[in-house]
């Protein structure tokens, strides 16, 4: 099975840094890799699909990039609102088909 | 607008059975390919396993931990997506979401999500 990766685990920010959260999957994936925030308490969302494509309703300060296996998540200026956990989600593989990351938890410094 | 609403969720004791069901509206629910996705307490999301819409065949694919013992099913007439949970363990305690799914060439994803329904297996 195709295994992911986050880096890092965790991370402190301020409002208006840029953060940049890296997903690491464990053979090519090629573009198969989407982003979902998740606020404590909530459902996830997604963010990003296909490696880059900004999903409808998505603030444009996320940004996504990467093929093959390393992929990163950007946030061009921390909002307020964006305080969540971040995953990575594969679906090359069949099966299992859909495989998520562990998550990366940003929080205010 | 596009809506998921979970129910069915409660506490049942190990080896039971429980059956969750997902109402959908505001889309064409027997086009959907609709998923379910699990998430432990204090822990990541994990895919329990999805079910194809009729006109592509309407099989079903599940995740190693739960096949054998869940079964995901649809009744496209009622809008609804269910899942039928049975030789339930303590580690299938989560909040269960339904996703509606998009499928493409490279790639498939979750699109949108319902809010969850909380299952807790304990004696």
């Amino acid at each position: 099975d195709i295994q992911m990766t986050q880096s890092p685990s965790s991370l402190s920010a301020s409002v208006g840094d840029r953060v940049t959260i890296t997903c690491r999957a464990s053979q090519s994936i090629s573009s198969y890799l989407n982003w979902y925030q998740q606020k404590p308490g909530k459902a996830p969302k997604l963010l990003i699909y296909a490696a880059s494509s900004l999903q409808s309703g998505v603030p444009s300060r996320f940004s996504g990039s990467g093929s093959g296996t390393d992929f990163t998540l950007t946030i061009s200026s921390l909002q307020p609102e964006d305080f969540a956990t971040y995953y990575c989600q594969q679906s090359y593989s069949t099966p299992p088909w859909v495989t998520f990351g562990p998550g990366t938890k940003v929080d205010i410094k | 607008e596009v809506q998921l609403v979970e129910s069915g969720g409660g506490l049942v004791k190990p080896g039971g059975s429980l059956r969750l069901s997902c109402a959908a509206s505001g889309f064409t629910f027997s086009n959907a390919w609709m998923s379910w996705v699990r998430q432990a307490p204090g822990k990541g999301l994990e895919w329990v396993g999805r079910i194809k819409s009729k006109t592509d065949g309407g099989t079903t694919d599940y995740a190693a931990p739960v096949k054998g013992r869940f079964t995901i099913s649809r009744d496209d007439s009622k809008n609804t997506l269910y899942l039928q949970m049975n030789s339930l363990k303590t580690e299938d305690t989560a909040v269960y979401y339904c996703t509606t799914d998009v499928y493409t060439a490279t790639d498939y994803y979750m699109d949108v999500w319902g809010k969850g329904t909380t299952v807790t297996v304990s004696s």
